[in-house]
Formats: C-alpha cells, sequence, structure tokens
C-alpha cells in the first residue's frame, strides 16, 4: 500500500528561524510529490517535483526531491507568522489519487 | 473566476441521517476528486469522477457511501445512515484533466464539515 509519512508532526518557533519539513514515501509507479499549505481550511498548492536534484523555489519556500533515497523536503526561511499552518506532503503513483502524509503543523511565534 | 465551491459549509446530522454535500469544480474542470480529513490525519483520497462517470471509487466506503457527477450540476458525495464516525472535512478538488501535469492545476474547496450527533 502506498504511504507518505511526514516529520515532525509538529513544530514550534520563533519569526526568524529557517525550518526544514520531511516527507518520506513509498509509492508504486511513483510520478510526483507535492506539496501543500493548509490554513484554516482548503490546501493550497506549493510546489510539484518529479525530478531528482531540481530545488523548486518560490520566495522563502524551497523543495527538493530525492528519487533514490524515496524522500522530499520543504524549507521555509526568514519564516513569519504568516507561515503558521499544516504543511501537507503528497505523492501520485499509478492511480490518479494522491496520497497524503498527516501533516506537519507549523506554529510561528513572534 | 469562482474556484471549486462546495456547501454547505458546516453540516449537522443526527445518527441515521442522510448528508448530501455538493462540489462544484472551476470553471472548465471535468475531473473531481472528494477526499475525506478526520482530525491530525492527513486527506485521504475517496473517490474520482468525471462527468457521469466513476472512474476510482478505492477509497470509498462499499456501504452507504455513493458519489456521482452528473453531465449538469454539481457533484455529489451521498452518505446513508450517517453514524459518529462519518464526522469529518470532506474536500473536493477538481483538475481539467488526468494529465500528471494538472497536478500543479488541481485546486480544492474549502470543505463541508460534516458533525453527526
Amino acid at each position: 500500500e502506498d504511504k507518505v509519512v511526514q516529520s515532525p508532526l509538529s513544530l514550534v518557533v520563533h519569526e526568524g528561524d529557517t525550518v526544514t519539513l520531511n516527507c518520506s514515501y513509498e509509492v508504486t509507479n511513483f510520478r510526483s510529490l507535492l506539496w501543500y499549505k493548509q490554513e484554516k481550511k482548503a490546501p493550497t498548492f506549493l510546489f510539484m517535483l518529479t525530478s531528482s536534484g531540481i530545488e523548486k523555489k518560490s520566495g522563502r519556500l524551497s523543495s527538493i526531491l530525492d528519487k533514490k533515497e524515496l524522500f522530499s523536503i520543504l524549507n521555509i526561511t526568514a519564516t513569519q507568522t504568516g507561515d503558521s499552518a499544516v504543511y501537507l506532503c503528497a505523492s501520485q503513483g499509478g492511480s490518479e489519487k494522491l496520497v497524503f502524509g498527516k501533516g506537519t503543523k507549523l506554529t510561528v511565534n513572534p | 473566476n469562482a474556484g471549486v465551491m462546495q456547501n454547505p459549509r458546516h453540516l449537522v446530522r443526527r445518527r441515521g441521517q442522510e448528508a448530501r454535500l455538493r462540489c462544484s469544480p472551476m470553471k472548465g474542470h471535468s475531473h473531481v476528486y472528494w477526499y475525506r480529513q478526520l482530525p491530525e490525519e492527513g486527506l485521504k483520497f475517496m473517490v474520482y469522477l468525471q462527468k457521469e462517470n466513476i472512474i476510482d471509487e478505492s477509497g470509498m466506503p462499499k456501504e452507504r457511501f455513493s458519489a456521482e457527477f452528473p453531465k449538469e450540476g454539481p457533484s455529489i458525495l451521498r452518505i446513508q445512515q450517517v453514524v459518529r464516525g462519518d464526522s469529518a472535512a470532506y474536500f473536493c478538488a477538481s483538475s481539467a484533466g488526468r494529465d500528471i501535469a494538472t497536478n500543479e492545476k488541481l485546486f480544492f474547496g474549502s470543505g463541508t464539515q460534516l458533525s453527526v450527533l
């Protein structure tokens, strides 16, 4: 059965800190790995990764995939209180569905 | 440009009643996915539909749950004879196609929070 595991499950930091969120996966016929940010309710798309070693960046957020070791990390530099959210990692294998991890709850304190 | 619209936002039902959750995909999207999220859990896939077709319902319980996406109108997730364990947030997502690239354009609605008393 396809599986996605995220760590840590929760994280509390101060504004300005840098954080690294981890995601490991076991997926048959891997096609892509995705990161979402969930505040309040609707998950919003952050990144989609399909190739190893290519970093994707968006402002203070960046992510990279290691297909050999089957994991991805999401980095957030200079964190702000607005970064507080649950960050979800999901992977897509041979079917259309996404398999999600439990998420990492990030709290950024002023 | 409206996003994925789900209603109601909150639904309260007593045990044994029926729950109907609606999802209107983004304009131009013909692929709809339903996910369920329990507290402190990630999203769990339930069903994937295209217009008038169920493509993958491997995540949906065999009993009491059904889904449809008619030619006209929203997608409906129907739960009959609800039990307390059905209490969860139900999310709908839509995309324009099934190509891998469309994962970047998979948009989620704000969800329906179902509470079963």
